[in-house]
């Protein structure tokens, strides 16, 4: 089973809507990741936090709102999304950013769908 | 820029045979680490095994096996006596080795749909 927790696992919106993903881990790792998937393609990264930091945002339209309140949590808000924005939302872990042989462990995903 | 390439879109094996799925890649880092992941239709991605570049000896976990040629820049995952469980989804991944804002990036290739017929 895997040790990053992700609730809800599916999410049925309305353009209109304000709703989370949550996002948790207890490996006491330092960077989390959020990545969004649409049907048959590999995952895109969104943003990376490192030691509760945002360090990296992938140009993600700002109706996609992260939040790491600390290090074992990590949240995506939601708020005026398009049906476009359907999809698996990952979220991810490793033990820190700074090293390319840091495994990246990932959640089950949060499936998607605005409606 | 980096670049993971997988050429199969899907690959079918006989339950208990070996099989292949290629990845190479493309970076001008001399630090960088490779991954595979598995991903079946329930969505959450799987780590399966790791390669450091630096790594000498290739990688193995259990009948997962990684054949890393360096100079030809290719990642082969090596999946011995499949099972009916094996039927996935699989991604090759790449982590760059140099800082970028703070944050390391992490690439996956396209994936290789892995079908095993009993």
């Amino acid at each position: 089973d895997t040790e990053v927790t992700q609730t809800p696992k599916h999410l049925v919106m309305g353009m209109t809507n304000k709703k989370s993903l949550k996002c948790e881990q207890h490996m006491g790792h330092r960077a989390m990741y959020w990545y969004k998937q649409k049907a048959k393609k590999p995952p895109e990264l969104m943003f990376v936090y490192s030691y509760e930091k945002l360090s990296i945002n992938e140009s993600v339209p700002s109706r996609f709102s992260p939040e790491c309140p600390n290090s074992s949590l990590l949240n995506l808000h939601l708020h005026a999304l398009q049906p476009e924005d359907s999809a698996l939302y990952l979220c991810a872990s490793s033990q820190s950013g700074e090293s390319s042989g840091n495994t990246i462990y990932f959640g089950e995903g949060s499936w998607l769908t605005v409606v | 820029a980096q670049k993971i390439t997988q050429t199969q879109p899907g690959m079918f094996v006989q339950e208990k045979e070996a099989v292949t799925l290629d990845c190479t890649y493309d970076t001008s880092d001399q630090s960088y680490g490779l991954f595979w992941y598995k991903q079946p239709s329930s969505g959450e991605m799987i780590f399966l095994i790791y390669q450091g570049s630096y790594d000498e000896q290739n990688a193995t976990e259990g009948r997962y096996s990684l054949n890393f040629q360096k100079a030809r820049k290719s990642a082969n995952l090596v999946i011995s006596a499949s099972q009916l469980g094996d039927s996935a989804m699989y991604f090759c991944a790449m982590r760059e080795g140099r800082r970028n804002t703070g944050g390391f990036k992490t690439i996956f290739g396209a994936g290789t749909r892995l079908f095993v017929k009993a």
